[in-house]
């Protein structure tokens, strides 16, 4: 089946380090998504990426998109106590639908 | 502007009781829908979603099910709910193959 895998599950760090987490598929994608989830919240789009290769920056977040539209990660750079939450990259295969992957929860320690 | 409309916010119900949870959006036609469901720390499940009135696709089958019966309403409903059905259930709706917005969620705890 189509699947999207998803790492770490888990992320904890340091205010003011890197963070990165990353989605993989075995199928080329027609697009992915990022969508962040806040503690006790609901999923909210981030970002698109459609081109092979793209890679697009929002302030301290860097998204990019693999040459062969299989693989894609979210950076985050010099981490802050509003980040934490739950990470998922979103697949599209090319329907109506998208795959989410499992997730990645980011834990700030201050 | 559109927003997405889920109700009611928790629910706590029995083994075996029955189960409507209600999706509505306002400010768009002819949106795509879905239903998921996240259980406790864990992932996205995509439980139905819908192109239109009437069409649904169901993606894992299990003892729910998903109506539209107007353009912008969505329901999810059991006739006997079980332990595992237990979770954060969200409604979302997109204009196209895009990019979805998601709903305040329905927590439901079966007890």
């Amino acid at each position: 089946g189509q699947q999207v895998m998803q790492i770490p599950q888990y992320q904890h760090v340091q205010e003011g380090e890197d963070f990165t987490t990353y989605c993989n598929s075995s199928t080329t994608l027609s697009n992915i998504q990022w969508y962040k989830q806040r503690p006790g919240g609901h999923p909210v789009f981030l970002i698109q990426l459609v081109k092979s290769g793209e890679v697009k920056k929002q302030k301290r977040l860097t998204f990019q998109f693999g040459e062969a539209k299989k693989n894609s990660s979210l950076h985050i750079t010099a981490t802050q106590t509003t980040d934490v939450g739950i990470y998922f990259c979103a697949a599209n295969f090319g329907n109506e639908k998208l795959t989410f992957g499992t997730g990645t929860r980011l834990t700030i320690i201050p | 502007s559109q927003t997405i409309h889920q109700w009611p916010a928790t629910l706590v119900q029995p083994v075996g009781s029955p189960l409507s949870l209600e999706c509505t959006v306002e400010g768009t036609s002819n949106p795509n829908l879905y239903w998921y469901r996240q259980a406790a720390g864990r992932g996205l499940q995509l439980l139905f979603y819908s192109v239109g009135i009437g069409q649904i696709s169901s993606e894992v089958p299990q003892n729910l099910s998903a109506s539209r019966p107007q353009d912008r309403q969505f329901i999810l409903s059991s006739k006997k709910l079980l332990l595992s059905d237990s979770g954060f259930y969200l409604c979302a709706w997109s204009p196209l193959p895009d990019e979805q917005f998601f709903g305040p969620g329905t927590r439901l705890t079966v007890l």
